[in-house]
């Protein structure tokens, strides 16, 4: 099982453009999630999902977008980038119920914005 | 709202034991996770409580207190592949995880 898997890496964006994350998870997990970590701030919750076709803001859900369209997909998009969305993004995954807290999180995407 | 409190940096010898803090302010608990997290890496799950007392993995244990909204990740035997970050987070009804800010630790000869 390749677990939670994240695409791209790496990515540099001009400001104002736009790009879409994807992750994927093979683990049959109910729940996904969309993180961003910044130096000395932890992980701050974007958006997430608790099931296909549904979708429920985060923390920090402003300049974000995303799609649950498929039980293992969870897109992330940003429609128009600006330097304060340089971060570093994790998608993460888990079971409902108690499962929920042990996530399983991908690689990360390390994102640019100039 | 939600908020934890966890220092941001400890420092430990290799071989010692070294606790990890976490309080907590929350409506509905559910229970405190622990996770930790190499630089560069992703996150890793570690431990969870959901009711008061020691929970025991190894050489890592993790300790919850409902009535004192606090919690302890202890880690025995340090070796120098625990230096890394470490982060308390808490589920309360209705929301996903809120993550601590985290800890770093750092394990020295």
């Amino acid at each position: 099982n390749a677990g939670v898997t994240q695409t791209p890496k790496f990515r540099v964006l001009k400001t104002g453009q736009s790009m879409t994350l994807l992750c994927a998870q093979d683990m049959n997990h109910e729940y996904m999630y969309w993180y961003r970590q910044d130096p000395g701030m932890g992980l701050r919750l974007i958006h997430y999902s608790v099931g296909e076709g549904t979708t429920a803001k985060g923390e920090v859900p402003d300049g974000y977008n995303v799609s649950r369209l498929k039980k293992q997909n969870f897109l992330l998009g940003l429609e128009s980038a600006a330097p304060s969305q340089t971060s570093v993004y994790f998608c993460a995954s888990s079971n409902p119920g108690q499962g929920a807290n042990e996530q399983y999180f991908g690689p990360g995407t390390r994102l640019t914005v100039t | 709202g939600q908020s934890l409190e966890q220092p941001s940096e400890v420092t430990a010898v290799e071989g010692a034991i070294v606790q990890i803090n976490c309080t907590y302010q929350t409506s509905g608990f559910y229970g405190l996770s622990w996770y930790q997290q190499h630089d560069g890496g992703a996150p890793t799950f570690l431990s969870y409580n959901a009711l008061d007392g020691l929970e025991e993995t190894g050489r890592f244990s993790s300790f919850l207190s409902r009535s004192d909204s606090y919690g302890y990740l202890l880690l025995q035997e340090l070796q120098m592949k625990d230096s890394a970050s470490y982060f308390c987070a808490v589920r309360s009804r209705n929301t996903p995880l809120v993550f601590g800010k985290g800890t770093r630790l750092s394990v020295i000869a």
